[in-house]
């Protein structure tokens, strides 16, 4: 299968941004994903990107793809408390279905 | 329009029986796929249905299987239960199958195998 690789842990004061990474190693995968969970919830589709884009922002969300490097990164302006929870970056398989490969997940946690 | 529905939510087995879980796809989509969440391994694509057809499936053991409706509800079982299946079951759904289609994802159901 194919390697998606975050940093586990990130902490940063409210009003701040974050910045979470991501790493992949399929360079075909076409689309990349960014997924928000919170403590006993599903995952929630926060955002995603085309290959063919460098950046995408969506209201305090901005994505940054850099396809040669294989590096993926989910900005969040003015962090709020209610932003903590578990963040997966994710790509799709390259065959034909929709199998997606998870990252192992950031926990990102805001301080008051 | 409501979202993917994962029921149970939560259930507790004991080791060596079987258990089903059951996935109501957002209305309108025909593809469902089904993940395993563990704190150990993270999230593993378990199977992926599309019109009643298993498209793709993950690196499970044959005791993992699914099946899909006409009406696109999907079931997954897990025979014979091991310790190591407990886990957070997540169900997700699609339009189509294929790059460009987004999944969403159910609640999942907690399953504890005691």
């Amino acid at each position: 299968g194919e390697d998606v690789e975050q940093s586990l842990f990130l902490s940063v004061r409210e009003g701040d941004s974050s910045v979470i990474n991501c790493t992949y190693t399929d360079s075909s995968s076409t689309y990349l994903y960014w997924y928000k969970q919170e403590p006993g919830a599903g995952l929630q589709l926060l955002t995603y990107i085309f290959s063919n884009m460098d950046m995408k922002q969506d209201q305090r969300l901005t994505v940054l793809l850099n396809k040669k490097d294989k590096h993926l990164s989910l900005r969040i302006a003015d962090t709020q408390t209610g932003d903590s929870a578990i963040y997966f970056c994710a790509e799709r398989a390259s065959n034909t279905g929709n199998q997606f490969y998870f990252g192992t997940g950031t926990s990102l946690t805001v301080i008051p | 329009k409501a979202g993917v529905t994962q029921t149970p939510r939560y259930l507790i087995k004991t080791r060596g029986q079987q258990v089903t879980l059951s996935c109501s796809p957002i209305s309108g989509h025909r593809s469902v796929s089904w993940y395993q969440q563990t704190p150990g391994q993270g999230l593993q694509f378990l199977f992926e249905y599309f019109s009643e057809t298993q498209r793709n499936k993950g690196n499970f053991p044959g005791r993992f299987s699914g099946r899909q409706f006409s009406n696109s509800r999907s079931e997954m079982n897990v025979s014979t239960l091991e310790l190591g299946d407990s886990a957070l079951y997540l169900c997700a759904s699609s339009s189509a199958t294929g790059p460009g289609n987004t999944i969403y994802f159910g609640e999942g159901s907690w399953l504890t195998v005691v």
